[in-house]
């Protein structure tokens, strides 16, 4: 079955660090691949995504590359802010039941200025 | 509506009551879906429809558990003699096209349901 282990929290780091949140999964198929965000008191949005491998999402300054090779999309921002603190969720979608969304645990960013 | 709209956004209630959470999608959105997030967790999927039709309700825990669409735009996700451990953040999501793969699922801001 399909499966995401994203890098546990919380994290913590000072404004215009350098952010990665580690993502891996399995999955039947050829899965894509997505970043969401939940930020404080919102529902969660969809920060960005990859179909196919070597794809590369990207949105607000974040960054991720789908890694077949590695079964990996690891989440990078290079200068974060305070405003990105939130809860990051990792998923995919795959096989015939492409509309079925399988989300890792989440992992809470903390940004301090 | 601008986005998709949960109620209420919590509710606590007794052991052994029925409860009612409605999800209100976006204006014209097709797909409807319903997923489940306890503490620490992602969230998980329940069920999913196209337009008034149930396609998959495979994630519904237990037959305390129903959904339905029956006009094609709201939905009511119906848990019936609640436990303590359906206690959970309910989130509903709607997209514009019919579970396609590529196609982006917009969240509303859930309801937090707490059985006591």
């Amino acid at each position: 079955g399909n499966s995401v282990t994203q890098m546990e929290g919380p994290v913590t780091l000072s404004e215009e660090a350098f952010l990665t949140i580690n993502c891996t999964y399995t999955a039947t198929g050829y899965p894509s691949l997505f970043w969401y965000v939940q930020y404080p008191g919102e529902g969660l949005q969809l920060l960005l995504k990859a179909t196919k491998a070597d794809d590369k999402g990207s949105n607000k300054g974040f960054e991720a590359t789908y890694r077949k090779e590695t079964t990996s999309f690891h989440l990078e921002k290079g200068s974060v802010q305070v405003s990105d603190s939130a809860v990051y969720f990792c998923a995919l979608n795959s096989g015939g039941s492409n509309y079925k969304l399988t989300f890792g645990k989440g992992t809470l960013l903390t940004v301090n200025p | 509506g601008a986005g998709v709209s949960q109620s209420p956004r919590y509710k606590v209630t007794k052991r052994g009551q029925d409860v009612a959470l409605r999800c209100d999608p976006i204006s014209g959105h097709v797909s409807l879906y319903w997923y489940r997030q306890a503490l620490g967790q992602g969230p998980e999927f329940l069920t999913y429809f196209n337009y008034e039709a149930q396609q998959d309700k495979s994630g519904l825990p237990n037959d305390r558990f129903s959904a339905e669409r029956p006009e094609g735009s709201i939905s009511t996700l119906t848990i019936q003699r609640t436990e303590q451990r359906d206690s959970a953040m309910y989130r509903c999501a709607s997209s514009s096209q019919q579970g396609a793969r590529n196609t982006e699922a917009f969240f509303g801001q859930g309801t937090r349901l707490t059985v006591v």
